[in-house]
């Protein structure tokens, strides 16, 4: 069976500090991996994905993440971070089966 | 509209009755997935359909749970005999390439069921 790990809870940055969100997942197979975000208020939206190819890849609003497959890893990350950045954050593995597995998310809350 | 709509979009129930809830894809997704968000928890997988084929029900955690999805339409998710576990965020999400290794899926803003 396929699981995710997002290491960090809750994250707390300045404006403009730098963020990398962990991400794992356990899985044999090829894998698509995805991220989602959760503003406020607001529902669950794609920020970027994985299918085949670079193992950069760069979603909206800056973020990008890169898949070490040695490592079994697809950590998000953003260069400068902004207040607007603050919600939740997803990871989830898509293997074989359609269905998604998703981590129990990252809290990002961005200080002024 | 553009995307996936749910509704109600917030639930009260007491413990033992029964609720439905609604979901309405994108038109012309022909995959539709339903999960379920507990406080503190991830999202977990309930059930999908896709086109004509029988739906994977194999993420409802209990046979209370049931769906039905209509055509390539609205979709519904019916628990029955509510228990105070069952107090979660409800999500369906749609896609067009089910099968294909670039299928995405996409959100709709979920109903927040809450039992008494």
């Amino acid at each position: 069976a396929q699981s995710v790990s997002q290491h960090n809870h809750h994250v707390i940055l300045s404006e403009a500090a730098s963020l990398e969100l962990g991400c794992n997942y356990s899985y044999g197979g090829t894998v698509n991996l995805f991220w989602y975000v959760q503003y406020p208020g607001q529902h669950l939206q794609l920020l970027l994905k994985y299918f085949s190819g670079d193992p950069l890849v760069k979603g909206i609003k800056g973020f990008e993440a890169e898949f070490i497959k040695s490592k079994f890893s697809f950590n998000l990350r953003k260069p400068s971070v902004q207040w607007s950045d603050t919600a939740e954050y997803f990871c989830a593995v898509k293997g074989t089966a359609s269905k998604l597995t998703f981590g129990t998310g990252t809290r990002l809350q961005v200080t002024l | 509209g553009a995307g996936v709509s749910q509704s109600p979009s917030n639930k009260v129930t007491e413990k033992g009755k029964d609720v439905e809830l609604r979901c309405d894809p994108i038109s012309g997704h022909t995959a539709l997935y339903w999960y379920r968000q507990r406080l503190g928890q991830g999202l977990e997988f309930l059930i999908y359909f896709q086109g004509n084929s029988a739906p994977d029900k194999s993420g409802l955690p209990s046979d209370r749970f049931s769906a039905e999805r209509t055509g390539e339409s609205v979709s519904t998710l019916t628990i029955q005999r509510t228990q105070q576990e069952d107090s979660a965020v409800y999500l369906c999400a749609s896609s067009s390439d089910w099968g294909v290794a670039t299928d995405t899926q996409y959100f709709g803003p979920g109903t927040r069921l809450t039992v008494l």
